[in-house]
């Protein structure tokens, strides 16, 4: 069974572009996370979705970011304009349900230059 | 504000002795604490969690103690071995919230030197 996918791997982009990652859950987790590590910080959570519904998206940073699951599937999450201090891995993680164990992806490391 | 505070931020233990990583919190809410363990380049993977109603929980060379009076949970490797070698994460989840939802440390780069 395949696990929790993310892409890119790796991504630089200069300020002010904009920037679209993906993550692909494990088939049938209704729950989906996405996570930032900032260097040498703790890994932060971002939001979560419900199948295609954000059920939690207070740790957003600011309305720079949009994450989007269409259909309850796959998410993307877009950062525009992409400033510096956006640079640092971003990981997705998925659960079968609200008290199961979620399963993390690679991460795609963005780099803001 | 960190709600996950973890100790040391790096950690070389010779082969065959054992590590040990700290973490404390102060919000009595939490009430699942996960440790997870990340390899470069992959992501970070479910290694043993507690629930507060024990306070030691041992899988293979892998134990959490855990203090609900102090606020405070540690990981200990035993007979740590070069293959240990990664970053280990703390974390916690409230009470009745996915657990999914976590507040993690800062992590710990164990280095194990054979």
């Amino acid at each position: 069974e395949a696990g929790v996918t993310q892409f890119p791997s790796h991504s630089v982009i200069e300020k002010g572009q904009t920037v679209t990652l993906r993550c692909d859950p494990i088939s049938g987790h209704d729950n989906l996370y996405w996570y930032r590590r900032v260097m040498g910080k703790e890994i932060k959570f971002l939001l979560h979705f419900v199948k295609e519904s954000k059920q939690d998206e207070s740790g957003m940073p600011n309305n720079r970011f949009l994450a989007e699951r269409t259909g309850g599937t796959y998410s993307t999450l877009k950062v525009q304009p992409a400033e510096l201090e956006d640079s640092g891995v971003y990981f997705c993680a998925s659960s079968q349900a609200w008290n199961t164990e979620a399963f993390f992806g690679q991460g795609t490391r963005l780099t803001v230059v | 504000q960190q709600q996950v505070k973890q100790s040391p931020q790096s950690l070389i233990v010779q082969k065959g002795g054992i590590s040990i990583i700290n973490c404390a919190y102060e919000n009595t809410a939490f009430d699942y604490f996960p440790w997870y363990q990340q390899f470069p380049g992959k992501g970070p993977a479910l290694l043993i969690a507690i629930r507060p109603d024990v306070s030691e929980k041992k899988e293979g060379r892998f134990t959490i103690s855990f203090n609900k009076s102090a606020k405070q949970f540690s990981l200990h490797i035993m007979d740590s071995q070069p293959g240990d070698s990664a970053t280990y994460f703390c974390a916690a989840a409230d009470r009745g919230s996915t657990l999914g939802r976590l507040y993690f440390g800062r992590g710990t780069q164990l280095t194990v030197w054979p």
